[in-house]
């Protein structure tokens, strides 16, 4: 079945523990991206990838980091958690990098930073 | 600045009658638009997107929408709607020459019995 991935699905952490939320897709699409989305705000995008070693920030990329090793994975990194980052994260795909197609969205991961 | 606008935040329909759900985008190029639906605890799923062509756009679950470039709108619309469609609903926009996209901040459906 072809599919977004993410875990762990909920989170609960303190406050500078880094933490990896990891992001795998079995359709092997080059895009992939990583939202965060919080009442009254929408989604805001955190960071984009257009293909293995390649990544940009989205508008929201402050206090994130990430990286893609491989095709089909795409972890995004907290390396010191504040509450402020407290939010459901969704990790998405699509193919092939063209931005008139259709995204996948994974299941989402709701973070709480105490 | 780019932005994408749902002035509504929460709208109320009986079954049955019809919809439209706003949505206005701020872009000086050429639009990529997009709705998305999450239903309760789930991720998006797309329902319909305009890049190009004939600007009155199908999409899954008998929703369309129609591109109007002079009012810079993208509106959702379904001529009935069914107790299933309640969820939440985004307008997004990506913008040409890059990989980014932006979304509203949304528009909570519910469907009165």
């Amino acid at each position: 079945e072809a599919q977004v991935t993410q875990n762990p699905r909920y989170l609960i952490t303190v406050t500078g523990k880094k933490l990896t939320v990891t992001c795998s897709q079995n359709m092997n699409h080059e895009y992939m991206s990583w939202y965060r989305q919080d009442p009254g705000l929408g989604l805001r995008q955190i960071y984009y990838s257009m293909n293995v070693e390649v990544t940009d920030k989205g508008d929201v990329p402050e206090g994130y980091k990430v990286s893609r090793k491989e095709k089909r994975n795409f972890p995004l990194i907290l390396e010191s958690p504040s509450p402020n980052q407290t939010s459901l994260y969704f990790c998405a795909s699509s193919s092939p990098g063209d931005r008139t197609d259709t995204q996948y969205f994974g299941p989402g991961t709701r973070l709480t930073v105490l | 600045a780019q932005s994408v606008t749902q002035p509504d935040i929460h709208i109320t329909v009986s079954e049955g009658a019809s919809l439209e759900l706003r949505c206005n985008y701020s872009y000086g190029a050429t639009p990529y638009l997009f709705w998305y639906v999450q239903s309760p605890g789930q991720g998006l799923q797309l329902l319909l997107k305009y890049f190009s062509g004939d600007t009155l756009v199908q999409g899954i679950k008998g929703f369309e929408a129609e591109f109007k470039r002079s009012q810079s709108s993208f509106n959702l619309r379904k001529p009935s709607v069914h107790w299933s469609d309640a969820a939440e609903y985004f307008c997004a926009v990506a913008l040409s020459g890059t990989y980014k996209y932006i979304f509203g901040t949304g528009t909570r459906l519910k469907v009165l019995a």
